[in-house]
This record gives C-alpha cells, sequence and structure tokens, in this order.
C-alpha cells in the first residue's frame, strides 16, 4: 500500500465549481498533515496544514479523519488561476515530508 | 518575505561527472532537506540535515549522495558519480522548527 494515495485526476471543472479531493495514508503514527500546490515545473507550495478540528482558508476547507486516516481539500468557487497539482503530504514524527503523487486539476473558463 | 534560493536553475552534465547543487536556506532555519522529484512522478525525500550532521536519510541517498553545510549561508548536495537516472528536479527545503518546510525554485538535472 502507497504510504500516502490521491487520485491522480485530472480533475476538469468550470470557473466556480466546487471541486473536492481526497488522501488516504497508511502510517496511523503520522502527527502532521499539509496539502501543497505545484505549478508545473515549479516547487510545492504550501496551501494549508490540516487540523483535526478542520480548518478554512477562504475559499479552501480542509479536513482531517484520524480514525479513517482520510485527508480532504474542499475548494470553493474555483478560478482559473486554482489550476494546478495539489499534493497531499503527511509528515510522521521528527521525519520528512511523505509526498502523495498528486492530484491534478484544470479549471476551465 | 525570506526565500530558499537555488543555483543553478539548471544542470545538464556527463554520466560519471560529479556536480554539486547549491542552496542557501532562509537565514533563520535550522532544518534543512533536499528532495527530488523525477519528471511525472512524486517528490521523494532524500535527506535531512540539522546542527552539522545528517539527521535522516532516505533509501535513494546512498554513498554517491552527500551533503554539506560548508559555511553559515550555503547547503550543498554533491552527487559523486552522476547516473542517467538522477534526472531530476531537486528542490532544498527549509524550516525553522520542526514544521512547515519552505521549498526553493529547485535544479533541474539533465545527467546524458
Amino acid at each position: 500500500r502507497k504510504e500516502v494515495e490521491q487520485d491522480p485526476g485530472p480533475f476538469n471543472v468550470p470557473e466556480g465549481a466546487t471541486v473536492a479531493f481526497n488522501c488516504t495514508y497508511s502510517n496511523s503514527a503520522s502527527q502532521s498533515f499539509f496539502w501543497y500546490r505545484q505549478d508545473c515545473r515549479k516547487e510545492p507550495k504550501l496551501l494549508m496544514s490540516v487540523y483535526s478540528s478542520g480548518n478554512e482558508d477562504g475559499r479552501f476547507t480542509a479536513q482531517l479523519n484520524r480514525a479513517s486516516q482520510y485527508i480532504s481539500l474542499l475548494i470553493r468557487d474555483s478560478k482559473l488561476s486554482d489550476s494546478a497539482t495539489y499534493l497531499c503530504v503527511v509528515k510522521t514524527g521528527r521525519r520528512a515530508l511523505t509526498f502523495g503523487s498528486g492530484t491534478r486539476l484544470q479549471v476551465q473558463p | 518575505e525570506p526565500e530558499v534560493t537555488q543555483t543553478p536553475s539548471h544542470q545538464v552534465t556527463q554520466m560519471g561527472q560529479e556536480v554539486i547543487l547549491r542552496c542557501v536556506p532562509i537565514s533563520n532555519h535550522l532544518y534543512f532537506y533536499w528532495y527530488r522529484q523525477i519528471l511525472g512522478q512524486k517528490v521523494e525525500f532524500l535527506v535531512s540535515f540539522y546542527n552539522n550532521e545528517i539527521s535522516e536519510k532516505s533509501e535513494i541517498f546512498d554513498d554517491q549522495f552527500s551533503v554539506e553545510r560548508p559555511d553559515g549561508s550555503n547547503f550543498t548536495l554533491k552527487i559523486r558519480s552522476t547516473k542517467l537516472e538522477d534526472s531530476a528536479m531537486y528542490f532544498c527545503a527549509s524550516t525553522r522548527e520542526e514544521e512547515t518546510q519552505y521549498f526553493g525554485p529547485g535544479t533541474r538535472l539533465l545527467v546524458l
């Protein structure tokens, strides 16, 4: 089983749509969770950390379900500029980041 | 806003040659990392560095790889004898505490 698993997509959505991405992780000892965004041939950039209580940052909402080892990201009112690959990232203890393969989003006019 | 910087942005080398990739982490950060991303694949951890020593490394980080912090600002990754499969984007990252890691723009390495 992959350590961090994501649907690769692509998700093709019209502007203004709401889109949700899911991710599962295999190590129950994982302690920190993140969504990063990666544009084509660029570095990963932190979108938001994910907390057990769920958290929101503008149009973005992240949820964590520790029992199911499941993380989600919801994007409301999609913009063209949201087109990117969204990386689910997990950190276990003091260890380095473990990345999923990413979910590609294409927002269309 | 402070940024992680990396040089060069692109490097082309012949198989068997040594390459050194350079990174300048954010100035008050204490933990430094190298990751790589082969084209079309996921980002993979190589090594982490803290207090002038390697704190963790992956199975990818074999004897061909080494890291160094030669002065107070630079953090380097050396590949002693490059192989075709070393072709990838190499990202440096840093963090002050063991939380959010900030990534540099990467060095694209092509081994011919």
